[in-house]
């Protein structure tokens, strides 16, 4: 199995709302990451969890809050956002090792209203 | 300070033509480079990945890159173009230092009939 599910695939949330993304993976990965990608842009990364512990935050604002409850789980939850938060969300997935390949969701389509 | 650089935004190709997309790399160290391929509203999905054991390497769906370290470049290339390579394409760099990937803007790839 060397899928990375993300759900929702589609979301629409209002400012107010609190809404909450999930990621899993099912292949022994140690490394979980998060990344925004807005169109005709490369991803951009949010997060970085390894061994379960959050180790890379790239100065993300607080209204996303990662958790990793579980070596094969990932959410992101979502709160008080903006409309220019509307973009693709990625998950992905690998060894924590340097030359370990990425392997990604298929992302869940955010928009803020 | 790792990143990659893609000249250009746009190839355009014709059906079974060759394909030659660029990417230069810039790092302190010996990098751990990968191309991967996004089509449209999905994630991204590994094509080929450089880790030093081979300087040609091959992927997926009929592509190969070279490294070549005299020229600090990782070009992907595919002797004839397909309808179904139509797609952005991104070059990453990793370094190892965390499992950070780092991406460059991309490029996207047009096949004519």
């Amino acid at each position: 199995d060397t899928e990375v599910t993300q759900t929702p695939k589609h979301l629409v949330m209002g400012m107010t709302n609190k809404k909450s993304l999930k990621c899993e993976q099912h292949m022994g990965h140690r490394a979980m990451y998060w990344y925004k990608q807005k169109a005709k842009k490369p991803p951009e990364l949010m997060f970085v969890y390894s061994y379960e512990k959050l180790s890379i935050n790239e100065s993300v604002p607080s209204r996303f809050s990662p958790e990793c409850p579980n070596s094969s789980l990932l959410n992101l939850h979502l709160h008080a956002l903006q409309p220019e938060d509307s973009a693709l969300y990625l998950c992905a997935s690998s060894q924590d090792r340097g030359w370990a390949e990425a392997f990604f969701g298929q992302g869940t389509r955010l928009t803020v209203v | 300070a790792q990143s990659v650089t893609q000249l250009g935004s746009h190839v355009s190709v014709s059906e079974g033509a060759l394909v030659l997309l660029r990417c230069n790399y810039s790092s302190s160290v010996p990098p751990y480079l990968f191309w991967y391929v996004q089509y449209p509203n999905q994630g991204l999905q590994l094509l080929l990945k450089y880790t030093s054991a081979a300087t040609l390497v091959k992927g997926i769906n009929g592509f190969e890159a070279e490294f070549k370290k005299s020229e600090t470049s990782f070009h992907l290339t595919k002797p004839s173009a397909h309808m179904s390579d139509a797609a952005e394409y991104f070059c990453a760099v990793n370094t190892g230092a965390n499992s950070k990937l780092t991406f460059g803007k991309g490029i996207t790839l047009s096949v004519r009939p």
